[in-house]
This record gives C-alpha cells, structure tokens and sequence, in this order.
C-alpha cells in the first residue's frame, strides 16, 4: 500500500531534549517535505527536499533540522526544543514537486513542556 | 496581504445542500490542490488540477486560470462530508505549495 509513515504518532517531552520525528515513503517520491499546524495559521512549510541529499528551508525553518540520506526517508530533528514548537507536524511527499498529487503522512502530535 | 484566499472561513449547512468552497490567488501558478483534512487529523489529497474542471463522485473541482480563481462544490452533502478543506497552489517555477487557511464545513443531519 502506498503511504507515508510518521513515527511517532504522539510525544510529549520536556524543553531541551533533543527528539527526532521520523517519515518515510514507500513510493519512490523524490519531493518530501515537513509542515506544521497550529490553530488559526494553517499549514506552514519548514522544511523541504527535492532529492537525496538536497534540501531547503521552507517558511518556518528556526529550531529545526532535516537530512535526506535515503530517498524514502526524511527525518526531522528538534536540537533543542522549545514550547513554541508544541503543534501537529506532518510530512509529505510527492513524485516531484508541488505539481504532483501530495501525499500527507498521519500526523505527529508533539508537546514540548 | 496572503497569496491564497479561501471563503468562507466556516460554514454550517444541512444535509442535502449544494455546496461551494472558493480559493483565490493572487500570482501565476502551474497548478492548484484541493485537500481534505478531517476531525481526526489526516490530510487527504482530492484534486490537483490546471485548467477546467474535475469530478470524483458528488466532488467537483473548477478553475479559472484567468480570473485566478477555482471552486469546489460538494453536491448531496452528508454528515461525513464535514471537514476542513484546504486549497493550495503550486507557483510557477517554485518548489514549495502555498496554502491557504482553510474552509471548516459542518454538515448537519
């Protein structure tokens, strides 16, 4: 079945602590990227990749980090983080681009006290 | 000023009802994305479309390049219709979707 896979689904953690947010597709995608929403503000991009080892920030990139290793896999990494970055992330992909149907993992829900 | 309007913001409307959701740009764009979010979170893609017009089941999606404008009606509504339903638009020559706020549709019984 092709899907994007986000793990973990739920994560409650305290400031500071470092934490990754996995993602993975299982369709070939050379586009993946990272969003997160908050209530009011809808979906704003961080980050992006167009290819392995190729990536970009999106419109909110401050706290985060991504690597593009494999192309299935896009991880997103939190160094350090903050309250501000309590919200529900999720990834995305699509063949190539934005002119391509996207597919949306389910959704990471994180609490950063 | 956003790029991407959508209106309404919310709207409330009876089972049954012809629905219609607007999304209007303000830029060239290569390409425009209907999306569904539902109550528990997940985002699914419904259209992706350029030019016209495109149907799938009791969805239909419409676009007018020139007025930079695009609708998506929703006929027969029922209950499980309700979501919010985002618009998108890919610009040409950029990588990155600019999203609009979203449309909150309730379908009561």
């Amino acid at each position: 079945e092709a899907q994007v896979t986000q793990n973990p689904r739920y994560l409650i953690t305290v400031t500071g602590k470092k934490l990754t947010v996995t993602c993975s597709q299982n369709m070939n995608h050379e586009y993946m990227s990272w969003y997160r929403q908050d209530p009011g503000l809808g979906l704003r991009q961080i980050y992006y990749s167009m290819n392995v080892e190729v990536t970009d920030k999106g419109d909110v990139p401050e706290g985060y980090k991504v690597s593009r290793k494999e192309k299935r896999n896009f991880p997103l990494i939190l160094e350090s983080p903050s309250p501000n970055q309590t919200s529900l992330y999720f990834c995305a992909s699509s063949y190539a681009s934005g002119s391509n149907e996207q597919f949306f993992g389910p959704g990471t829900r994180l609490t950063v006290l | 000023k956003n790029e991407v309007e959508q209106s309404p913001q919310n709207l409330t409307a009876q089972e049954g009802e012809f629905i219609t959701i607007n999304c209007s740009y303000s830029v060239g764009i290569s390409a425009l994305h209907w999306l569904q979010q539902h109550p528990g979170g997940g985002i699914v893609s419904l259209f992706m479309l350029s030019s016209g017009k495109k149907k799938h089941g009791r969805l239909i999606a419409t676009i007018n390049i020139q007025e930079k404008h695009s609708s998506l009606h929703i006929t027969a509504s029922h209950p499980r219709d309700s979501a919010v339903y985002i618009c998108a638009v890919d610009l040409d020559s950029n990588y990155q979707l600019i999203w609009g706020a979203g449309t909150k549709l309730i379908i009561k019984p």
